[in-house]
């Protein structure tokens, strides 16, 4: 069954320092998502992407933060200067594209970001 | 306010039926989903109901949609120990694309 892979599983960074988390959605899907969720807290919405472009964004998806498709397989969420604050679990997640429709989302196992 | 609310616990017997409730507040939810998380995994789609149902069921899950109170639940029936994990509700809005805004979880305890 195809799934949503994410990489790295966990990764530790100093503050101030930049990150790449990366993302392999479902193949044949054209959405594309990054959730968080910040140890003990609820799972936030960032960003949407489709069609190589942003759709949607919270308010937490600042300046700071930029999502790239560089390939055909790669989702990237790119934190410019880490803040100890982003230390949360990430999850991708990547769905078919139906407008108005169930729109099922499929999630990635999950990248766990450490700000030190 | 604009939120999901899930109680955070509950603690059931094996083959037991378990029942996690949801509250929303936002009345133009188009869709309501069920996820499911096990420790160090990902949320796992188990579920969801469209907003003019008022319930589906699939296999042991039973979801129930009251839309005048924005009641959500969900329930498993014969309740496994394998079934021990957070479970997730979330809702995708009507002006909201396609973002989902999810409940705290409540973690499902069963015991042997």
């Amino acid at each position: 069954e195809p799934e949503v892979t994410q990489t790295p599983s966990h990764q530790v960074t100093q503050m101030g320092q930049e990150v790449i988390l990366r993302c392999v959605p479902i193949s044949n899907h054209l959405y594309f998502y990054w959730y968080r969720q910040i140890l003990g807290q609820k799972v936030e919405f960032l960003v949407s992407f489709y069609n190589n472009e942003i759709s949607e964004k919270s308010e937490i998806f600042d300046d700071q933060f930029s999502v790239e498709r560089p390939d055909g397989s790669n989702f990237t969420l790119k934190i410019r200067s880490t803040k100890l604050e982003d230390s949360a679990m990430y999850f991708c997640a990547s769905s078919v594209g139906q407008p108005n429709g169930k729109e099922e989302q499929f999630f990635g196992p999950g990248t766990r970001l450490t700000v030190l | 306010g604009e939120d999901v609310e899930q109680s955070l616990f509950l603690s059931v017997r094996e083959g037991d039926s378990s029942v996690i409730n949801c509250t929303y507040t936002d009345s133009s939810s188009t869709y309501l989903y069920w996820y499911k998380q096990e420790p160090g995994a990902g949320l796992q789609l188990l579920t969801y109901i469209f907003s003019n149902m008022d319930m589906k069921q699939d296999q042991r899950l039973t979801v129930l949609l009251n839309k005048k109170d924005k009641h959500l639940s969900l329930r498993i029936a014969d309740t496994q120990t394998g079934d021990s994990a957070i479970y997730f509700c979330a809702e995708r809005r009507n002006n909201a694309g396609n973002m989902l805004t999810f409940g705290g979880g409540t973690r499902l305890m069963v015991k042997p």
